[in-house]
């Protein structure tokens, strides 16, 4: 059963241009959706995240857009770079279950 | 000074062996995790500890068994492997195991069942 569903499922980008990573959950209860970067060959890492009593959260480049009545959040990528050219993962969590639940991830392709 | 580190990085090995995977961490953290990723790079939570004790064990074959002999330490062991479990094993840490701390990943363990 998936709970979080991630979309798409991979992107290609010119450098300098915007890339939007959806995602969408089901359960009312997750009160806390990080999103995480994953390059080849490496482990996952913390990119973002947020809460559910905002609508938005930006730091850098990267901004997560959060829709509490939609159950949907998005990662938005300014001004992307070759460099951004990775896995994105949304997750989503909620204290009673003590764990992440992962979205499918995105594989961004950022073309110079 | 890796943070997460995963021993082996490559892991080959026959159907029915057994074989174990390392994972140890510097960070002082209390919780430490093991995920499966499969081909899809689909990430999925196996198990779970916090301070030694179990506190995550989702849906996996019981021939896969968690050891965590302290804090800093969690191996993966498992028996009679099969085609199936051919996959990426990431252990992770963070602070507390609460939900909102961020997870350190390591480098992943490959394995391939032949």
């Amino acid at each position: 059963q998936q709970q979080v569903k991630q979309s798409p499922q991979s992107l290609i980008v010119q450098k300098g241009g915007i890339s939007i990573i959806n995602c969408a959950y089901e359960n009312t209860a997750f009160d806390y959706f990080p999103w995480y970067q994953q390059f080849p060959g490496k482990g996952p890492a913390l990119l973002i995240a947020i809460r559910p009593d905002v609508s938005e959260k930006k730091e850098g480049r990267f901004t997560i857009s959060f829709n509490k009545s939609a159950k949907q959040f998005s990662l938005h990528i300014m001004d992307s770079q070759p460099g951004d050219s990775a896995t994105y993962f949304c997750a989503a969590y909620m204290d009673s279950s003590y764990k992440l639940i992962f979205g499918s991830g995105t594989r961004l392709l950022v073309r110079p | 000074d890796t943070a997460v580190s995963q021993t082996p990085k490559y892991l080959v090995t026959q159907m029915g062996n057994d074989k174990s995977i390392k994972c140890e961490q510097n960070l002082g953290h209390d919780t430490m995790y093991w995920y499966k990723q499969d081909s899809k790079k689909f990430l999925k939570i196996m198990f779970s500890y916090n301070n030694k004790e179990l506190i995550i064990n989702e849906t996996v074959p019981n021939r896969f068994s968690p050891k965590s002999p302290d804090k800093a330490h969690l191996n993966l062991h498992i028996n009679s492997l099969e085609l199936g479990d051919s996959a990426v094993y990431f252990c992770a840490s963070s602070p507390h195991g609460a939900g909102t701390d961020t997870q350190y990943f390591g480098p992943g363990t490959r394995l391939t069942v032949l």
